[in-house]
C-alpha cells in the first residue's frame, strides 16, 4: 500500500457546485497535512495546511483531517473556473520530507 | 523577489549527453529539494540539501547528482543521460524545519522540461 493515495480524477464540475477533493495515507506518523495547488505548466503552491486533527478554513476553501480514519479532504465552496487546475495532497512527519500525492485534475466549467 | 528560478526553461537531449540544471532562489532558504513529476507518478523526490555544502538522496536519486556549492543554488546533473529521465524537473525551497510551526513548506520554480530522445 503506498503511505499516500489521491484519485487522479479528472473531475469535472460546473461553476459554482461545492467540490471534495480526498487523499489516504496510511502512515499514522504523519503530523502535517498540505494542499498544494498546480496550474498547468507551473510549479505547485501551496493553498493551506493543518497541523494534527480538525478543520481549518480559508475564504472558499476548507481543510479536513480525520486522524481516525486516516483520510483529509479539500473543500471548495463556489467552485470558480479560475479553481481549474491540479491540487496535490501533501504529508509530513514531525520533521522530514513531504510525501505527495499524485494530484486530482480539477475542471470548472463555466 | 523572484523565488525559484530554474533555467533552462526546456531542452531536448539525445540518450548518453549529460546536461545540468540550476536553481536559484533569493529567499535565504536553507533547505532546497530536486522533484520529478510524470503522468501518473506524482511528483518524486531526487536529492535535496539541508544547507550550503550538503547533499541527500531522495526517493529516486540513480542516475543524477547535485551540487550546493553556494547557499541560494542547487545544481542537478546528468552525467548519461536516459530516455527514462524524460521528465518536467522541479525545484523548491524552505525554510528551516521548524520555522513555520514545524511545517516544512516548499516553494517551487515554474519547472524545466526534458526531453531525453
Amino acid at each position: 500500500q503506498k503511505e499516500v493515495e489521491q484519485d487522479p480524477g479528472p473531475l469535472s464540475v460546473p461553476e459554482g457546485a461545492i467540490v471534495s477533493l480526498n487523499c489516504t495515507y496510511s502512515n499514522s506518523a504523519f503530523q502535517y497535512f498540505m494542499w498544494y495547488r498546480q496550474y498547468s505548466r507551473k510549479g505547485p503552491e501551496l493553498l493551506m495546511y493543518t497541523y494534527s486533527s480538525g478543520n481549518k478554513e480559508d475564504g472558499r476553501f476548507t481543510a479536513q483531517v480525520d486522524k481516525s480514519s486516516k483520510y483529509i479532504s479539500l473543500f471548495i465552496r463556489d467552485s470558480q473556473p479560475s479553481d481549474s487546475a491540479t491540487y496535490l495532497c501533501a504529508m509530513q512527519r514531525s520533521q522530514g520530507n513531504l510525501i505527495f500525492g499524485k494530484g486530482t485534475k480539477l475542471s470548472v466549467k463555466p | 523577489n523572484a523565488g525559484v528560478t530554474q533555467t533552462p526553461k526546456f531542452r531536448v537531449l539525445k540518450t548518453g549527453q549529460s546536461m545540468t540544471l540550476l536553481c536559484a532562489q533569493d529567499m535565504n532558504h536553507e533547505y532546497m529539494y530536486w522533484y520529478r513529476q510524470d503522468p501518473g507518478m506524482g511528483l518524486r523526490l531526487i536529492h535535496y540539501s539541508v544547507g550550503e555544502g550538503t547533499t541527500a538522496k531522495g526517493e529516486v536519486p540513480d542516475g543524477y547528482n547535485v551540487s550546493r556549492l553556494k547557499k541560494q543554488n542547487f545544481l542537478l546533473g546528468l552525467e548519461s543521460a536516459a530516455p527514462s529521465q524524460t521528465s518536467v524537473y522541479f525545484c523548491a525551497s524552505s525554510y528551516q524545519q521548524g520555522a513555520h510551526s514545524g511545517a516544512n513548506v516548499l516553494t517551487f520554480g515554474a519547472g524545466s522540461r526534458l526531453t531525453v530522445l
